[in-house]
Parts: structure tokens; C-alpha cells; sequence
């Protein structure tokens, strides 16, 4: 059963750009990562959430976990060709702590 | 050092025949990965080893099976190979078991022909 959502799935923008990428979820996750992922590489953790309402940053990358621990966001501001890849987001959830819940990506492509 | 290396890279090979992909991290981790990613690029687990003991078997079909002779190598074998085995294959690790910060080898493209 896919729980976790991504939005949007593709998106194409120029350098410079702000964006914001969506993770959601009707389930309450315990803790929830980000990962960037780019062509024939694995995915490379970027941040873990834990705290409902919490805000980490990450040089231009700010992550965002929602109140009720359902939902993330990943803002990128002046988005750089090196952001482009695969951005997944991925939770423990509270209901069992063994296995990560992965959503679909969010496929971004930053153009110079 | 990579932190978690996985061979081969890249593995053509023809229906029916069985073949191993290994796994080897050099982070001290207590478990370790086996994920499929397919051409959509959803991840899935597979099967999760925690100090060589099995803790996640996914409903895989058994011509998958793993193996992990001690706790910083987890391979992967499969047998009578099938044109949907055809994916990424990722190993990953992370220091206990709750799945909360992985690292990933850079995949095995397999492709059954």
C-alpha cells in the first residue's frame, strides 16, 4: 500500500527559481527523511524530521515537518544545476518503526 | 573508502539463469538492505538483516535469497532469473534497526534478456 504521496512528480525550471516540493500522507509517521537521488546512484540522505512542526535547513534546502507529523515540504530557494536529481521522501511510521514507507519522487530538473 | 559497495554495476544476463549481486559497508552498521527499484522509480524492500539475523522479508518471490555471513556483508542471489527481475537493485545499511538513516550503495542494474 503506497502511503506517502510526492508533488509534484515532474518539474523543469530555470536556475535561479524558488520551488517547493510536497510529501503527504492520511498516516502518522515518527520520523521522516529526505533524500536526493541522482542518475546511477543511490539515494544520499539530506535531512531527518522528527518533531511535528519542525523546520531544519539545509543551506538553500529548507525541510519542514508538518504538526500532525503527516506531511513534509523541501523548498529549494535560487535553485543551481546541482539540484537537479530524484528527491524522495521516505517515514518510519508509528505504527511499525522496522520499515521505511517510500514515496515516489519528486523528478527535478533545474536548467541553466 | 565507499562506505557501501555493491558489485557487479551492471548485469546482463539471460532468462532462467541464476546470478548474485554482493554487498559489503565498511560503517560499523548493525543492518543492512536489500531494495528493488524499478523503472518508475518506487523503492522497494526486499528483505532488512539486523546483525545477520533476518528481520524484513517483503513477500519476494523465494528465487530471491539472501545471505549475510556476518554483519558488514549481505548478498543477494537469484535464481531461474525472469524478465521482470529486470531493476536496480540497491544495497543500504543504517546503524540499528528503525530504518532511520540509510546509505546506500550506488545499485546493480540488472537486466534479464
Amino acid at each position: 500500500t503506497q502511503l506517502l504521496e510526492q508533488s509534484p512528480q515532474f518539474l523543469s525550471i530555470q536556475e535561479g527559481e524558488n520551488l517547493t516540493v510536497y510529501c503527504n500522507s492520511s498516516s502518522v509517521f515518527s520520523s521522516l527523511q529526505w533524500y536526493r537521488q541522482e542518475p546511477g546512484e543511490g539515494p544520499v540522505l539530506l535531512v531527518t524530521v522528527v518533531t511535528g512542526g519542525e523546520v531544519k535547513k539545509l543551506k538553500r534546502l529548507t525541510f519542514q515537518f508538518g504538526d500532525a507529523r503527516k506531511d513534509s515540504s523541501l523548498h529549494i530557494t535560487a535553485a543551481q544545476t546541482g539540484d537537479t536529481g530524484l528527491y524522495l521522501c521516505a517515514g518510519v511510521y508509528a505504527g511499525n518503526n522496522r520499515k521505511l514507507i517510500w514515496g515516489l519522487g519528486t523528478s527535478l530538473a533545474v536548467n541553466p | 573508502d565507499t562506505a557501501v559497495s555493491q558489485t557487479p554495476k551492471y548485469l546482463v544476463t539471460q532468462m532462467g539463469n541464476d546470478k548474485s549481486i554482493k554487498c559489503e559497508q565498511n560503517l560499523g552498521h548493525d543492518t543492512m538492505y536489500w531494495y528493488k527499484q524499478d523503472s518508475k522509480k518506487f523503492l522497494k524492500i526486499m528483505f532488512s538483516y539486523n546483525n545477520k539475523e533476518l528481520i524484513i522479508n517483503e513477500t519476494v518471490p523465494n528465487r530471491f535469497s539472501p545471505k549475510s555471513p556476518d554483519k558488514a556483508h549481505l548478498n543477494l542471489h537469484i535464481n531461474s532469473l525472469e524478465l521482470g527481475d529486470s531493476a536496480v537493485y540497491f544495497c543500504a545499511s543504517s546503524p540499528g534497526y528503525r530504518s532511520e538513516k540509510l546509505f546506500f550503495g550506488s545499485g546493480t542494474q540488472l537486466s534479464v534478456l
